[in-house]
């Protein structure tokens, strides 16, 4: 079993839609949960992190958390086509030294088509 | 407009040579991450450096590949020798504190191997 799972897509939706990205996770020490975006050709940004079960909403974007199912989601209102990337999760985990580490899922594809 | 910077941006070398990367850390910042994306394996970290120090390298094929920090403005990731399996893109990023939560991402470099 992976680490972390992502389904890799294409996952395509109308522009306006609403657009799921879920992860789940094996590690069930992890606390804070962080998604990045990818554009083709480009590095990972950070765009939410997500520490606590429940929901947190940032404009368009909300992230969603259940510990308990580890499980972690990224829900896009209104999706636009500038939203079209790959989408990472990154739960953090923590080294065997000491320390903690971000350990990345193989993203999603999102599409958000015309 | 601060950034993480590396070089170069693209390296095209044969089996057996010697490759350097190198990366600038966002001024101030005290973690350093290397990672390497393909297509299979998505992004896996490689090393981790806090204060200059490396904290960990277990994801580093230790028989070819090295990292240092000679300063703090400066890390390096070194192969030697290159094999065509190496080809991928290597990100450099960076982040304050424990690190590993924020983590801001240069443009990476493009290796081919051939």
């Amino acid at each position: 079993q992976k680490e972390v799972e992502q389904n890799s897509g294409p996952l395509s939706v109308p522009e306006g839609a609403i657009a799921s990205l879920n992860c789940t996770y094996s590690d069930r020490g992890s606390q804070s949960f962080f998604w990045y975006r990818q554009y083709s050709g480009k590095s990972p940004e950070l765009i939410m992190s997500i520490y606590s079960n429940g929901d947190k909403e940032d404009g368009r974007f909300t992230a969603q958390l259940n510990k308990a199912s580890q499980y972690v989601s990224l829900l896009i209102r209104d999706s636009q086509p500038s939203d079209s990337a790959t989408y990472l999760c990154a739960p953090i985990g923590v080294f065997t030294g000491g320390g903690n580490k971000l350990t990345f899922g193989t993203g999603t594809q999102l599409k958000v088509e015309l | 407009d601060a950034r993480v910077t590396q070089t170069p941006r693209h390296k095209v070398t044969e089996m057996g040579q010697e490759v350097t990367m190198r990366c600038q850390p966002i001024l101030g910042h005290n973690t350093v991450f290397w990672y390497r994306q393909t297509m299979m394996q998505g992004l896996e970290l490689l090393a981790y450096f806090r204060n200059r120090a490396p904290l960990d390298d277990s994801g580093m094929p230790k028989d070819r590949f090295s990292a240092e920090m000679p300063d703090a403005t400066l890390a390096t990731l070194k192969i030697q020798p290159s094999e065509p399996r190496d080809s991928a893109v290597y990100f450099c990023a960076s982040g304050l504190g424990q690190g590993a939560s924020e983590q801001y991402f240069g443009p990476g470099t493009r290796l081919t191997v051939t």
